[in-house]
């Protein structure tokens, strides 16, 4: 019973470099989210799909891109990484917006 | 006034006390209400759902006050193991077309 499966679960970029995270789900659901967490700033929404084959912007959006490959895969990718995107990356999914949230384990990025 | 307010201790108590924690929303269309759990350095859990006046699942109970705006989570019997930040999470508005709006959370450290 996987849920939201993450990978990778620890990265190291230096700055410039680019990576994409993935995120899949097992749960059928609608919507899907990427979230970073940094100290003391709490979960900030970088990117959503409500549903299959739509994107939006989040409150943090800048620097990042999103394809929702199809209604399990949702990812994330950074084109030129910087040392201010070093944080830990949540992939979350619901059945829709405003339902509760199911959380992968994260991605610990380091970007030197 | 933030969309969604907490105290953010650290709350520190010791094993077997009751502690409260309460949290304010600013949207008073706000319909569903989510507290979550996370550990040092792992993903959010949902903890708890609240749909109407309140939830209790064993220890924990979750009390919503809609003319004051705020919900409360009220643990009994704290145990070790309840050491983590509590996320308190707010559907703004009705229905599935909203994102969520997640607190900052409050820290609680249950000491032997």
């Amino acid at each position: 019973n996987a849920g939201v499966t993450q990978t990778p679960k620890f990265q190291v970029l230096k700055t410039g470099q680019s990576m994409t995270l993935q995120c899949a789900q097992d749960m059928n659901h609608n919507s899907m989210y990427w979230y970073r967490q940094d100290p003391g700033m709490g979960l900030r929404l970088i990117y959503y799909s409500a549903s299959e084959g739509t994107t939006d912007k989040g409150e943090v959006p800048n620097g990042y891109n999103v394809s929702r490959l199809n209604k399990r895969e949702f990812s994330l990718r950074l084109e030129s990484a910087a040392p201010s995107q070093t944080s830990v990356y949540f992939c979350a999914s619901s059945s829709g917006l405003g339902q509760p949230q199911h959380f992968g384990d994260g991605t610990r990025l380091s970007i030197l | 006034r933030k969309e969604v307010e907490q105290d953010p201790g650290p709350f520190n108590v010791p094993e077997g006390a009751t502690v409260a924690f309460n949290c304010t929303y600013s949207n008073s269309a706000s319909q569903s209400f989510f507290w979550y759990r996370q550990d040092c350095r792992k993903e959010p859990k949902l903890l708890m759902s609240v749909y109407s006046s309140g939830n209790e699942d064993g220890r924990f109970t979750a009390q919503l006050n809609r003319a004051s705006q705020y919900i409360s989570l009220l643990i009994r019997d704290s145990k070790l193991s309840d050491s983590a930040t509590y996320l308190c999470v707010v559907n703004p508005n009705a229905g599935n077309n909203r994102k969520l709006i997640w607190g900052l959370g409050t820290s609680l450290a249950v000491n032997p």
